[in-house]
């Protein structure tokens, strides 16, 4: 089982749309969530942080489910601008690789006139 | 303001051929990576460094090398250049735990020929 999965998509929607994107990650022990955005042929960049007690920044809102390793992002009245590759970051925090970070393959979103 | 840079953006090489792609921060992170991207596997850690003269082993490690011999740099050697090391390659950078977000390089596109 891969470490970090997420549905790879595409999404295609129209703009003021809200989209939703899941990710599962399969050690427990991991400690700190992320989700990073990458637009095409560009470096990701981080986009929020996750906490369990969710988070918000604007149109975004990140879930944390430590019980079902489940992590979610909202994206509300979607933009074109929003078009880009959504990546779920999980980092184990612990021993030798406290400062690693595991990456999905990322969801492809596509926003439409 | 502190950026991290890699080149060459763009190489060509031949099969068997020695190759260094260089990335340099002036972050002042103790923490670095390298990553490739290919299509379907999304990024991967070839090789990381949490100080200087510290060097790990990512996930797809064989026939990459670094070294560690400052805080900006760690540059990344292919010994005998693959066609199956043509890729996206990205270097990134981050603060010691917990502070992990990572910040990356604007990536080095290899192919081998």
């Amino acid at each position: 089982r891969k470490e970090v999965e997420q549905d790879p998509g595409p999404f295609n929607v129209p703009e003021g749309a809200t989209v939703a994107f899941n990710c599962t990650y399969s050690n427990s022990a991991s400690q700190s969530f992320f989700w990073y955005r990458q637009d095409c042929r560009k470096e990701p960049k981080l986009l929020m942080s996750v906490y369990s007690s969710g988070n918000e920044d604007g149109r975004f809102t990140a879930q944390l489910n430590r019980a079902s390793q489940y992590i979610s992002l909202l994206i509300r009245d979607s933009k074109l601008s929003d078009s880009a590759t959504y990546l779920c970051v999980v980092n184990l925090g612990y021993g030798g690789s406290q400062g690693n970070l595991i990456f999905g393959k990322g969801t492809k979103l596509s926003v439409k006139p | 303001d502190a950026e991290i840079t890699q080149s060459p953006r763009h190489k060509i090489t031949e099969t068997g051929r020695q190759v260094t792609l260089a990335c340099h921060q002036t972050w002042n992170h103790n923490n670095m990576f390298w990553y490739r991207q290919d299509l379907g596997h999304g990024l991967r850690l070839i090789h990381y460094s949490y100080g200087v003269h510290d060097t790990n082993k990512g996930e797809v490690s064989d026939g990459y090398s670094v070294s560690r011999s400052n805080t900006e740099d760690l540059p990344l050697t292919l010994e005998s250049a693959a066609s199956s090391q043509t890729s996206v390659y990205f270097c990134a950078s981050s603060e010691s735990w917990p502070n992990t977000e990572a910040f990356f390089g604007q990536g080095t596109r290899l192919t081998v020929v």
